[in-house]
Parts: structure tokens; sequence; C-alpha cells
């Protein structure tokens, strides 16, 4: 199975600083077809999880332009340009690349 | 706009038996693969199980082939997860997903709590 690792797992941010959250493939996760398919999700509490980024860098509809994900092969990272107090939750990783889906442990974000 | 709504959650003892039901509305469900991901209490996310539009292609986490099985009824919008021979590290929240071209979920249910004790 891929193990997908994040990191930190926790962070404490300011409203309006940036924050920054790694997620590492044990495999890459570029397919056959060029694209690379890693997605990232977020859990805010007491809710279910939202789809935030797709294929590495894409975001979904509704999604601010203040989300943003890069990385290939098997580093990526998701970075918040402007924390606000509606980011707060778990961020998830996950590979769609290979069964089983795998996700990171999660990165939980709060605000100072 | 896109809604699924899981249903059938509840507790049960070891060994025990549960079906869930996903009720999809909003989109052409038998366009896409469905798959089904659970929240074990204060844990991370898991994905469980996945089945192809027609239902034709089914796939398992090791964890679970054998005691689960995923399905499908295109006619009535509706997926289902049946679990047999429930363990109690099956207690999770069950969410009911729709698979993205590429592997990711779309839109997910709110979820519906399976709590495996005697």
């Amino acid at each position: 199975d891929i193990v997908m690792t994040q990191t930190p797992l926790s962070l404490s941010v300011t409203p309006g600083q940036p924050a920054s959250i790694s997620c590492k493939s044990s495999q890459s996760l570029l397919h056959s077809d060029g694209k690379t398919y890693l997605y990232w999700y977020l859990q805010k509490p007491g809710q279910s999880p939202q789809l935030l980024i797709y294929e590495v860098s894409s975001r979904f509809s509704g999604v601010p332009d203040r989300f943003s994900g890069s990385g290939s092969g098997t580093d990526f990272t998701l970075k918040i340009s402007r924390v606000e107090a509606e980011d707060v939750g778990v961020y998830y990783c996950m590979q769609g690349i290979h069964l089983p889906k795998t996700f990171g442990q999660g990165t939980k974000v709060e605000i100072k | 706009e896109v809604q699924l709504v899981e249903s059938g959650g509840g507790l049960v003892q070891p060994g025990g038996s549960l079906r869930l039901s996903c009720a999809a509305s909003g989109f052409t469900f038998r366009n896409y693969w469905m798959s089904w991901v659970r929240q074990a209490p204060g844990k991370g996310l898991e994905w469980v199980a996945n089945i192809k539009q027609g239902g034709n292609q089914k796939y398992y986490v090791d964890s679970v082939k054998g005691r689960f099985t995923i399905s499908r009824d295109n006619a009535k919008n509706s997926l289902y997860l049946q679990m047999n021979s429930l363990r109690a590290e099956d207690t999770a929240v069950y969410y009911c997903a729709r698979d993205k071209a590429g592997g990711g979920f779309d839109y997910w249910g709110q979820g519906t709590l399976v709590t495996v004790s005697s």
C-alpha cells in the first residue's frame, strides 16, 4: 500500500498569515496518462470532508483562491496564503492512483 | 445540487451484520464510480470499497475483504454496503462518496455511525 505522510500534524496560525502542509507519498503518484492523482481535503469540525484540490493543483468548484497545491512525483504541498477563521479543521492528502486509496494522517489547523 | 444521504447505521454486537444505504440525487448516478470511506472515532479517513458504474467491478481494502459487500441499484440511485462478521474495529462513521475521475472523491454524504459493541 502507498503510505502518505503529512507534516506537521498540527499547526497554529495567526489570521492573515500563511500556512503550509507537506505530504509525501511512498511511491510516485504520476500516472501513465501524465496526470498526478494527489488530492487535498478539509474536514471542518463536525462536518464531512470536502474536496479542496485535485490532481495536485486544481482547485475544486467554490474553493477560495487562497488555497493552492503544488508538487510532483512523491512530494506535495498545500498552501494557504492568508489563513481565515473558517479554515480551521483537519487537512488530509490522499492518493487515488493505486488501490487501496490511502490518506495521510491529517494535519489539524487551529487559529491563534 | 449533488446530495448523498447515508442511512442504516446503529449499534450491533460483534459478529453481527448491518446494511448501509446511500441515496444519491442531483447527478446521473449510473455514470459514476462510488465509494465507501470510514472514520473511526477521533481517527483519520480510510477508504473501504468502491464499485464501477455498472456494478461489475468492485474493490475492497484488505481488512474488510470477505466480510463486506458493496453493491448498487442504478434504477433507485442507491449505493449499499452489506457488512457481516462485524468487529469492534469496524466502529466508525461511514461516508458514501462520489468518485471523481482519477480516483479522488468530489462529494461526500454526512455519514452514518456504526458502533460494534456488546
